[in-house]
C-alpha cells in the first residue's frame, strides 16, 4: 500500500531565511500531490496542488516541486516569517478513487 | 459565510455514552468526508460520501455510523464510546476528479471528544 513519510517531527529556522519540507512516497506516482496547512486547534487548509506532469508550482512566496523519479516533492517557502510558524502536512491521491492519504506532517517554527 | 461547518466544537462525555457529530458544507461538492485526528496529529480517513452514496468505509469499528441525508450534510453518530475514540474528528468536502474537480479537501474546523 503507498506510504507517505514526511522528514523531521519539526523543523526550526530563523526569520528571512527558506524552510524546506520533503514528502517522500513509497508505491506509484500519484496523478497529483497536494500540500495543507494545519493551525493548533483548526482543520487543514489547502495550500496548492501539483500534477505529476508539472515539475514545479508557485503561489507568491510558497513553491512545490515533484520529482516522480525519486518519489519526492519538495515544499518551500521562501523569506518564511514568523506567521509561517505551522504543521505541514502533504497529501497524494489513491489511484482513481476518491481519498487522499495524508502524511504525518512537519512542524515549522520560524523564530523572530 | 462559514464553507464547512461542524457541531459541536467540543464534546466531552461518558465512555459508553452514545454521541452525534453534524456537518455541512454550503460549497456545492459532491463528495464529504469524516477523518479523525489522534494524540500523534496523524490524520487518517474514516468514512466519505459522494452524492449521498457510501464510498469509503475504512476500518473502522461498526459503532461508527454515518449518515448523509443529502449531499450538503453528512453526520457521525457514535455508539457506545470508548476511551481510544478520544480524538479530534473533521468533516471535509471536495470535489471529485470525474466532475472536474481534484478531490483537494476543504475541512471543517474540527470536533475534539474527551472520552471519559
Amino acid at each position: 500500500s503507498q506510504k507517505i513519510e514526511q522528514n523531521s517531527e519539526a523543523l526550526n529556522i530563523q526569520e528571512g531565511k527558506t524552510a524546506t519540507l520533503t514528502c517522500n512516497y513509497t508505491n506509484y506516482s500519484p496523478a497529483y500531490l497536494q500540500w495543507y496547512r494545519q493551525d493548533p486547534g483548526r482543520g487543514p487548509v489547502f495550500l496548492l496542488l501539483i500534477r505529476e506532469n508539472e515539475k514545479e508550482k508557485r503561489k507568491e512566496r510558497l513553491k512545490v516541486t515533484f520529482d516522480t523519479t525519486l518519489k519526492q516533492s519538495l515544499f518551500h517557502i521562501t523569506a518564511s516569517q514568523p506567521a509561517d510558524s505551522a504543521t505541514y502536512l502533504c497529501a497524494l491521491d489513491m489511484d482513481s478513487s476518491y481519498k487522499l492519504i495524508f502524511g504525518s506532517g512537519t512542524r515549522l517554527l520560524v523564530r523572530p | 459565510d462559514t464553507a464547512v461547518s461542524q457541531t459541536p466544537k467540543y464534546l466531552v462525555t461518558q465512555m459508553g455514552n452514545d454521541k452525534s457529530i453534524k456537518c455541512e458544507q454550503n460549497l456545492g461538492h459532491d463528495t464529504m468526508y469524516w477523518y479523525k485526528q489522534d494524540s500523534k496529529k496523524f490524520l487518517k480517513i474514516m468514512f466519505s460520501y459522494n452524492n449521498k452514496e457510501l464510498i469509503i468505509n475504512e476500518t473502522v469499528p461498526n459503532r461508527f455510523s454515518p449518515k448523509s441525508p443529502d449531499k450538503a450534510h453528512l453526520n457521525l453518530h457514535i455508539n457506545s464510546l470508548e476511551l481510544g475514540d478520544s480524538a479530534v474528528y473533521f468533516c471535509a468536502s471536495s470535489q471529485d476528479r470525474t466532475s472536474g474537480g481534484t478531490d483537494t479537501q476543504y475541512f471543517g474546523p474540527g470536533t475534539r471528544l474527551t472520552v471519559l
